[in-house]
């Protein structure tokens, strides 16, 4: 079955750094996102990506972070100058049109010290 | 009040019987719902979704939406122990986002 890869599985990064997440969505689909979820609390939506472009992002998703698709495979999450509450597991999916086959993969977790 | 609410638990359910999961949302343009399991440190996997009042059945799993009371529900027949786990409700919104509630964490009892 077809899976969305994430990179690294853990990452552990110094206050004020720049970290990438990166993650591998399923070939054909044509939507990407990106979520995180603060441990205890509820899965919340930062952005999502069509055509090369954000077309929806949250109030979290403030100039500190960007998305970026760097070739015809990989979407990542920069994040910049990072805080402590930061720290959450990042999880990207990607789906077909609609809802179609919208898949998780298995999350990056950040943890800011 | 919050978009999607769902009972945080604990929910116990003996193995064998019937767990039922429930949520409400809010906005009641709302088409589309979402049924996802998640295990402690893991990713959401679905189960399911509903887009028409009713029921909707995939093996020991049921979905309910009664949009007029904008409540959806899960309900897990013949409950194993491999069930407990944390079930996330989440509603479709416009741009292809997922808005989730908290999740009801459920432990099924051997």
């Amino acid at each position: 079955e077809p899976e969305v890869t994430q990179t690294p599985s853990h990452q552990v990064t110094q206050m004020g750094q720049e970290v990438i997440l990166r993650c591998v969505p399923i070939s054909n689909h044509l939507y990407f996102y990106w979520y995180r979820q603060i441990l205890g609390q509820k899965v919340e939506f930062l952005v999502s990506f069509y055509n090369n472009e954000i077309s929806e992002k949250s109030e979290i998703f403030d100039d500190q972070f960007s998305v970026e698709r760097p070739d015809g495979s990989n979407f990542t999450l920069k994040i910049r100058s990072t805080k402590l509450e930061d720290s959450a597991m990042y999880f990207c999916a990607s789906s077909g049109q609609g809802a179609y086959g919208y898949t998780f993969g298995s999350g990056t977790r950040l943890t800011v010290v | 009040q919050k978009e999607v609410e769902q009972n945080s638990g604990p929910l116990s359910v003996p193995e064998g019987a019937i767990a039922s999961l429930n949520c409400t949302y809010s906005d009641r343009g709302s088409q589309s719902f979402f049924w996802y399991r998640q295990y402690s440190g893991k990713s959401p996997e679905l189960i399911m979704f509903i887009y028409s009042n009713g029921d909707k059945e995939d093996g020991r799993f049921t979905a309910q939406l009664n949009k007029a009371s904008q409540y959806v529900s899960l309900l897990i027949r013949d409950s194993q122990p491999s069930d407990s786990a944390t079930y996330l409700c989440a509603v479709w919104r416009g741009a292809q986002k997922l808005v989730f509630g908290q999740g009801t964490r459920l432990t099924i009892n051997p």
